[in-house]
């Protein structure tokens, strides 16, 4: 069955330094990987969308990379700060049909100051 | 625009009563998405809209609930009766032309608590 697999603990980083966050992915074939972001009591904000024939995609700090290969996302948050404390969520498209969004359970980041 | 807006933000309900959650999509969008989220399952797709009509609601539980989409500017999502289960926080999105370039925009969602 399909399955999108993101850190489920939480991930601790010192203000400044690189954050990385994982997703994995088995039996699906994406069009596009989403990221976004969730901070508590609000829905999730959408950031950054990679394609399949993309292997890197940048916005301000942000980074992401796709890997079709090994099945995989890594989503790069540079000179973190405590504002960047939230949970992120990454997103899968299907390539077929009407293109269905489906979600990690998601990552909690803290920035520690 | 302010936004996809929902409502009540929060709702407590006793087993058994019918709870029927609101969503104003954002203008000019076609594509409305209702989904469940849980700390164990995280966010579950229910039904999606396209232009009102709906087009995947294989995520809908069971018989107890119900989508509609009357027009393009409100759509409401009903649990009849609710169960404990029920409880999570039920969020709305929308997005033009089914959101896989552009992503999706979520309301702030209804936190239901069925006691």
């Amino acid at each position: 069955s399909q399955k999108i697999e993101q850190n489920s603990e939480a991930l601790n980083i010192q203000e400044g330094k690189t954050a990385t966050l994982t997703c994995n992915y088995t039996n699906y074939s994406p069009a596009y990987l989403q990221w976004y972001r969730q901070d508590p009591g609000r829905g999730p904000v959408f950031l950054l969308l990679i394609r399949e024939n993309e292997k890197e995609k940048r916005k301000e700090r942000l980074k992401v990379t796709f890997d079709t290969t090994l099945k995989q996302s890594l989503f790069h948050i540079t000179a973190s700060q405590p504002a960047d404390s939230a949970t992120y969520l990454c997103a899968l498209v299907s390539s077929g049909g009407y293109q269905k969004v489906t979600f990690g359970i998601g990552t909690k980041l803290q920035v520690i100051p | 625009d302010a936004g996809v807006i929902q409502s009540p933000r929060h709702e407590v309900t006793e087993m058994g009563q019918e709870v029927t959650l609101r969503c104003k999509p954002i203008s000019g969008h076609n594509s409305l998405f209702w989904y469940r989220q849980t700390m164990m399952r995280g966010l579950e797709l229910l039904i999606y809209f396209n232009n009102n009509v709906p087009i995947d609601d294989s995520g809908m539980p069971e018989d107890r609930f119900s989508a509609k989409m009357p027009n393009a500017s409100f759509s409401t999502l009903k649990i009849q009766p609710s169960e404990p289960r029920d409880s999570a926080v039920y969020f709305c999105a929308s997005s033009f032309m089914g959101g896989s370039n552009y992503g999706y925009t979520f309301g702030s969602g209804t936190r239901l608590t069925v006691v």
